[in-house]
């Protein structure tokens, strides 16, 4: 299995809060990715990274915030959490351009 | 922009039956596709991926998926299912000059006894 581990795996919060999810590798792959999973939707990009200090928005990214100051993490922030942002958050990496990706477990994330 | 549509959010078939999951993806630029399956309450693995070459690729597991670029396609087929390939499947494309990988809906394959 790729070395690729999200924290926390389960999170319940309520709504106005700030939240951080945490992808964290062990692969040093170039690119890290954010999605969220809704039923009907499949997994629609949030953020993702191509570098340390690099990123670029992806199609629902509007709430939410990334950071990669280092190669092995990359941080999603909910800036103030709302109920639509209840969903299943997922992490992948890839190591480069025409390489597939690997996916981490999932965070559950609850806005109460 | 890419862009993934899977034509079925749901494909309910019998056991020993065919199976084609369609995916279509829009491009510009060289593409790269994927198939990805879940099952029930795990993460995402790799079924299998175009990359260049053959438009024909195989998993271990005996799906197919041919890469057609006239028709902008990459469905996924499978010959005879199983119980066991009772899962969620996607289609994926990376935007090659961006590094973007882009999802489609998902397809839910139920396989019925």
């Amino acid at each position: 299995d790729a070395g690729i581990t999200q924290s926390p795996r389960h999170k319940v919060t309520e709504t106005g809060t700030p939240v951080t999810l945490r992808c964290h590798q062990t692969e040093n792959h170039r690119y890290m990715y954010w999605y969220r999973q809704d039923p009907g939707h499949g997994l629609r990009l949030i953020h993702y990274s191509y570098g340390v200090k690099d990123t670029d928005k992806g199609e629902v990214s509007d709430g939410y915030s990334v950071s990669r100051s280092k190669t092995e993490d990359f941080l999603l922030t909910l800036e103030s959490a709302t109920s639509s942002q209840t969903s299943v958050y997922f992490c992948a990496i890839r190591q480069g351009p025409n390489t597939e990706a690997f996916f981490g477990q999932g965070t559950r994330l609850t806005v109460v | 922009a890419q862009s993934v549509t899977q034509l079925d959010s749901q494909v309910p078939v019998f056991e020993e039956a065919p199976v084609e999951l369609r995916c279509n993806y829009s491009s510009s630029v060289s593409v790269y596709l994927f198939w990805y399956v879940q099952y029930p309450n795990q993460g995402l693995q790799l079924l299998l991926k175009y990359l260049s070459g053959s438009t024909l690729v195989k998993s271990i597991n005996g799906f197919e998926a041919e890469f057609n670029k006239s028709q902008t396609s990459f469905h996924l087929r499978k010959p005879s299912v199983h119980i066991s390939d009772t899962a969620e499947y996607f289609c994926a494309v990376i935007e090659g000059n961006t590094g973007k990988l882009i999802f489609g809906q998902g397809t839910t394959l139920q396989v019925k006894p």
